[in-house]
């Protein structure tokens, strides 16, 4: 079983709509990123979440310690939102990923 | 841009080869980190240099080997190539660390075929 669980695997959505990719990890962690992953490959960082919620712009983070879950939230989806969306888990030094998200927004 | 920079972008070679990549990290950043992604694994960490000094290595295979330099870039030397090998290799950088870490910010990647 992988340590980081990502849900879905495979998203498409209409233009506008209100995105939610899900995290579940399984062992205590110091921190949970999310990244982005454009189709050329470059990996951007999003958010780095050790407790509660960050904002920026469209995108809200949500991290529950307790329930070992965390949610990536886009609201008014754009089509540029179209990306590989990949959750890490931070143990010990080192980051755990997730398989990533494929996020579709078709306009 | 994330300010860090990776040579080359693209790489081809033969089995049993030898490259070495190439890594600049964002002005004031004392860690870098590698990864390696490839399809059937998707992305891992293979290890981690803080201000010169190994901090923590991952799935690193014993072909693979790394350092970071007096002046901060860093270089992933991997030998005897296989098929296996063909991957996107990451690095990213990050100030130094608070218990918790902090974001990493990732250079554009080295697509690496081995033939």
């Amino acid at each position: 079983k992988n340590e980081v669980e990502q849900s879905p695997q495979n998203l498409t959505a209409q233009e506008g709509e209100f995105i939610t990719i899900n995290c579940s990890y399984s062992v205590g962690i110091s921190a949970l990123h999310w990244l982005q992953q454009h189709p050329g490959g470059g990996i951007v960082s999003l958010f780095m979440l050790s407790s509660g919620k960050k904002k920026h712009g469209r995108l809200i983070a949500t991290i529950n310690i307790q329930e070992k879950h965390s949610s990536l939230h886009i609201t008014a989806s754009h089509p540029r939102d179209s990306a590989v969306y990949i959750c890490a888990v931070r143990i010990n030094y080192k980051l755990t990923f997730g398989k990533g998200t494929l996020l579709t927004v078709n306009p | 841009d994330s300010g860090v920079t990776q040579t080359p972008k693209h790489l081809i070679t033969a089995t049993g080869q030898r490259v070495t990549l190439r890594c600049s990290p964002r002005s004031g950043d004392l860690s870098v980190y590698w990864y390696q992604q490839s399809l059937d694994q998707g992305l891992q960490f293979l290890i981690q240099y803080y201000n010169g000094e190994e901090r923590a290595k991952g799935n690193i295979l014993e072909r693979f080997s790394a350092q970071q330099f007096p002046d901060l870039h860093s270089e992933l030397n991997l030998s005897s190539l296989e098929l296996g090998d063909s991957a996107l290799y990451f690095c990213a950088s990050s100030v130094p660390g608070s218990e918790f870490g902090n974001e990493q910010f990732f250079g554009p990647g080295t697509r690496l075929t081995v033939l």
